[in-house]
């Protein structure tokens, strides 16, 4: 059975701090990697990852994925309040995307 | 160009009542899916459409049921509707690339009450 593990569930952090959120999977014939974030509403793209080892950044953000231990981590820096979300990692195995429970951050002034 | 559109945002349901939620894209694409949320789970599959005239059944399908009804809408059915229901469902869609590398973007939700 396909499946994703996110990891802490929930983070309290202060404004400035540096995060770290945690995806681990196993899925059978994986294809793709993808980090989203969801605030009040939609889940919305952040980053897709096929190849290990090749980060990507958008701003304070990025992320890395390591096919041989299958985990990705999505980082973010100097964070602040509007960073407050839940992250969601999702793998493309043959189906369609099977989702992690999601990290819920806080960042708090 | 709206994106992923759906309708109503709110509904109130009792017990075995039926209704349709709507979903339409305007991106183009071919694949088009119905997710629910609740807390602490995580988005679930229910049915997904890879492409036009297709429909397969997701993680969670008991108690629905979808009509791909062309290439740009993708309505989800509730025959008969349970508390267990109780959920908020988001529809996405993506270009539907045979490598799977694909990004879903979504709709802004329906938020679902069964009383």
């Amino acid at each position: 059975e396909d499946k994703v593990v996110q990891s802490p569930l929930s983070l309290v952090v202060h404004e400035g701090d540096t995060v770290t959120l945690n995806c681990s999977y196993e899925v059978t014939n994986f294809r793709s990697l993808l980090w989203y974030k969801q605030e009040k509403k939609a889940p919305t793209f952040l980053f897709m990852l096929t190849s290990s080892g090749i980060e990507k950044k958008s701003g304070r953000l990025s992320s890395i994925l390591d096919k041989k231990e299958l985990f990705s981590i999505l980082n973010i820096t100097a964070t602040q309040t509007g960073d407050s979300a839940v992250y969601l990692c999702a793998v493309f195995p043959n189906t369609p995307l099977v989702f992690g429970k999601g990290t819920r951050l806080s960042v708090i002034a | 160009n709206a994106g992923v559109t759906q309708t109503p945002k709110f509904q109130v349901l009792k017990t075995g009542q039926s209704m349709t939620l709507q979903c339409a894209q305007d991106m183009n694409h071919n694949s088009m899916y119905w997710y629910r949320q609740d807390p602490g789970m995580g988005l679930r599959l229910i049915y997904y459409s890879a492409s036009e005239g297709t429909t397969d059944k997701g993680e969670v399908p008991n108690g629905y049921n979808v009509s791909r009804l062309n290439k740009r809408e993708f309505s989800l059915r509730l025959e008969s509707a349970a508390p267990s229901q109780t959920s908020v469902y988001f529809c996405a869609s993506s270009i539907g690339l045979a490598g799977g590398t694909d990004t879903q973007y979504f709709g802004p939700g329906t938020r679902l009450t069964v009383l």
